[in-house]
């Protein structure tokens, strides 16, 4: 069945750092894929998403690319900001997956001024 | 202001009291679901609609019912309230799964002692 594995957290860096958080999936086809942000004491958001092999989904400075031949999706951000602190959710949504979503465990970033 | 509303935002029950947690989106959204969020385990996925009069179940869906009467409305019933039940749930609507992403709502901490 399809999966996502995205590294433990969390992950820690000082302000300005360069971002990656890795996420792999499992899936047959053609999955959809996303990267949710969950702030402290708030709802997931939708970050960015790519739809099909070599998207490159890009907000607020964050960028992830559909990599079929790796099936990656990694998330990276040239220089954080303590604003950045949050859980990082990657997500696959199957092609007949009528819309569910596939999680990821969660990353957790911590950004130290 | 438009997006998913849920109530309460904290709860307390004792073991064996039921109770109805809501959620409601204004965005004229045709799917809806509940997940529930556990450290460490991400999100799981309890019950889930594609429109009014449909449900069905997800991952983790023993403990509790849905309904879903209007295209606004999707309420989750906790039976008889277990310590396992205690997490943080989230509800989440699409217009269409492949195409923007899931609207969260900002979540139910639930806690059963």
């Amino acid at each position: 069945g399809n999966s996502v594995t995205q590294m433990e957290g969390p992950v820690t860096l000082s302000e300005e750092a360069f971002l990656t958080i890795n996420c792999t999936y499992t899936a047959t086809g053609y999955p959809s894929l996303f990267w949710y942000v969950q702030y402290p004491g708030e709802g997931l958001q939708l970050l960015l998403k790519a739809t099909k092999a070599d998207d490159k989904g890009s907000n607020k400075g964050f960028e992830a690319t559909y990599r079929k031949e790796t099936t990656s999706f990694h998330l990276e951000k040239g220089s954080v900001q303590v604003s950045d602190s949050a859980v990082y959710f990657c997500a696959l949504m199957g092609a007949d997956s009528n819309y569910q979503l596939i999680w990821g465990a969660g990353t957790k970033l911590i950004i130290k001024p | 202001n438009a997006g998913v509303t849920q109530t309460p935002k904290f709860q307390v029950l004792k073991t064996g009291q039921s109770m109805t947690l809501q959620c409601a989106q204004d965005m004229n959204h045709e799917y809806m679901s509940w997940y529930r969020q556990d450290p460490g385990m991400g999100l799981r996925l309890i019950h889930y609609s594609v429109g009014a009069g449909i449900t069905d179940q997800g991952e983790v869906p023993n403990g509790y019912n849905v309904s879903r009467s209007t295209t606004e409305d999707f309420p989750l019933r906790l039976l008889s309230a277990a310590p396992s039940q205690t997490s943080v749930y989230f509800c989440a609507s699409s217009y269409s799964g492949q195409g923007p992403g899931y609207t969260f709502g900002s979540g139910t901490r639930l806690t059963v002692v």
